[in-house]
């Protein structure tokens, strides 16, 4: 079956532009998660929403990160006011269930210029 | 302040050999432990998981081995193959507290089996 799909692969910005970031997740799979991985790092946490609700945002680095999960399915994740210190990938993860294994997509690669 | 550790950075293996991928964490309320392989351009896949009520968990070609009273768990993979030429990193969650599984990742190793 078809996997965690994100869209962009790659996105190229200017500082202080607004971007977004889109997670399709695995059909079916009530928890979705979203991820950083700066050059070097493991991925670090954003944020978890189970169901539409976003149940922990406590990796959220400041008030420019915002995400949304309206319909329970799809996520948004969305950046204000770019700086350069965000490029990195965004990765995200679903899983069936909170406690389940968690799967990730292939990630978008954010540059800030 | 790390709390999952991989202290090295890369790993080179000869083809059919065992390869040995160290990780250590610090946080004692950590569970659940996993191991995801990653290749360039591609997100982590999942390789293997271990709980902390067992100390071994094994799965074809590969191994995980945890000890909980040194806080230290360890992937095993033998035979290696050339295939296995990936970053793998060690991740830790502790039980749900308020519903959220989050994953705390270490750096990653570099492994490269050479053929």
């Amino acid at each position: 079956g078809a996997g965690v799909s994100q869209t962009p692969s790659n996105k190229v910005t200017e500082k202080g532009k607004y971007v977004e970031l889109r997670c399709d997740p695995i059909s079916g799979h009530t928890a979705l998660y979203w991820y950083r991985q700066s050059l070097g790092q493991g991925p670090e946490f954003l944020i978890y929403f189970q169901g539409t609700g976003a149940a922990d945002d406590s990796g959220l680095p400041n008030d420019r990160f915002f995400a949304v999960r309206p319909e329970g399915s799809v996520s948004t994740l969305k950046i204000q006011r770019t700086e350069r210190g965000d490029s990195a990938v965004y990765l995200c993860a679903s899983s069936s269930s909170q406690a389940e294994t968690q799967y990730f997509g292939p990630g978008t690669r954010l540059l800030v210029l | 302040d790390q709390q999952v550790k991989q202290n090295s950075p890369s790993l080179s293996v000869q083809e059919g050999r065992i390869s040995i991928l160290n990780c250590d964490y610090t946080n004692s309320m950590f569970d659940y432990f996993l191991w995801y392989k990653k290749y360039p351009a591609e997100g982590p896949t999942f390789l293997i998981s271990i709980s902390s009520i067992k100390d071994k968990n094994e799965d074809g070609r590969f191994t995980v081995f945890l000890n909980k009273s040194a806080k230290h768990l360890s992937l095993h993979i033998v035979p290696s193959q050339p295939g296995d030429s990936a970053v793998y990193f060690c991740a830790a969650s502790a039980s749900p507290q308020g519903g959220s599984e989050k994953l705390v990742f270490g750096k990653g190793t570099k492994l490269t089996v050479n053929p």
